[in-house]
């Protein structure tokens, strides 16, 4: 069965420090790949997708993600973080035919 | 552009009561989907719709029933809630497109049931 893990539960961070959140999945073939956000008291929003290409991927609001086939991973990072980043964080796996599978999320907070 | 809606956004049950759950989407998506979200478990499918006229099992489909109306509109049943289906409801949406499906959420539906 897929599964997406993401090791992170909780992170706490000061303003300006640096993201990296952890996303790691079990299948091994062709696989697309989404981290979403969600904001308190607010919906899941796509901060950024993979399908093809470029394994690095720029995302909305300076966050970025890196594919790496090998490690089965796909981290998200943000250099600097803002208190307005304080959400949860998704990662989410599909492939072709399968629904998607989603992480168990990582909630993060920013402190001003 | 509304995206995707639901409604209503909170409900309280008691235990063996019904309720419906509604969403609707204004992209022309061919495929709608219904999650729930627990502390600690991402969010799990409990049921979607390929296409329209179409339903399938996701991953946690028990005590829940739904309907394709149309393609705008998806729906989701709970004949008799029990306190374990307290969560929250998302929505979603997307093309379909076999490759680069996307899917959108709605706000959510947050469920207590007592």
């Amino acid at each position: 069965a897929q599964s997406v893990s993401q090791h992170n539960h909780h992170v706490i961070l000061s303003e300006a420090a640096s993201l990296e959140l952890g996303c790691n999945y079990s299948y091994g073939g062709t696989v697309n790949l989404f981290w979403y956000v969600q904001y308190p008291g607010q919906h899941l929003q796509l901060l950024l997708k993979y399908f093809s290409g470029d394994p690095l991927v720029k995302g909305i609001k300076g966050f970025e993600a890196e594919f790496i086939k090998s490690k089965f991973s796909f981290n998200l990072r943000k250099p600097s973080v803002q208190w307005s980043d304080t959400a949860e964080y998704f990662c989410a796996v599909k492939r072709a035919g399968n629904m998607l599978t989603f992480g168990g999320g990582t909630r993060l907070m920013v402190k001003p | 552009n509304a995206g995707v809606t639901q409604t209503p956004k909170f409900q309280v049950l008691k235990t063996g009561q019904s309720m419906t759950l509604q969403c609707a989407q204004d992209m022309n998506h061919n495929s709608m989907y219904w999650y729930r979200q627990d502390p600690g478990m991402g969010l799990r499918l409990i049921y979607y719709s390929a296409s329209e006229g179409t339903t399938d099992k996701g991953e946690v489909p028990n005590g829940y029933n739904v309907s394709r109306l149309n393609k705008r509109e998806f729906s989701l049943r709970l004949e008799s809630a029990a306190p374990s289906q307290t969560s929250v409801y998302f929505c979603a949406s997307s093309d379909g497109a076999m490759m680069t499906d996307t899917q959108y959420f709605g706000p959510g539906t947050r469920l207590t049931v007592l």
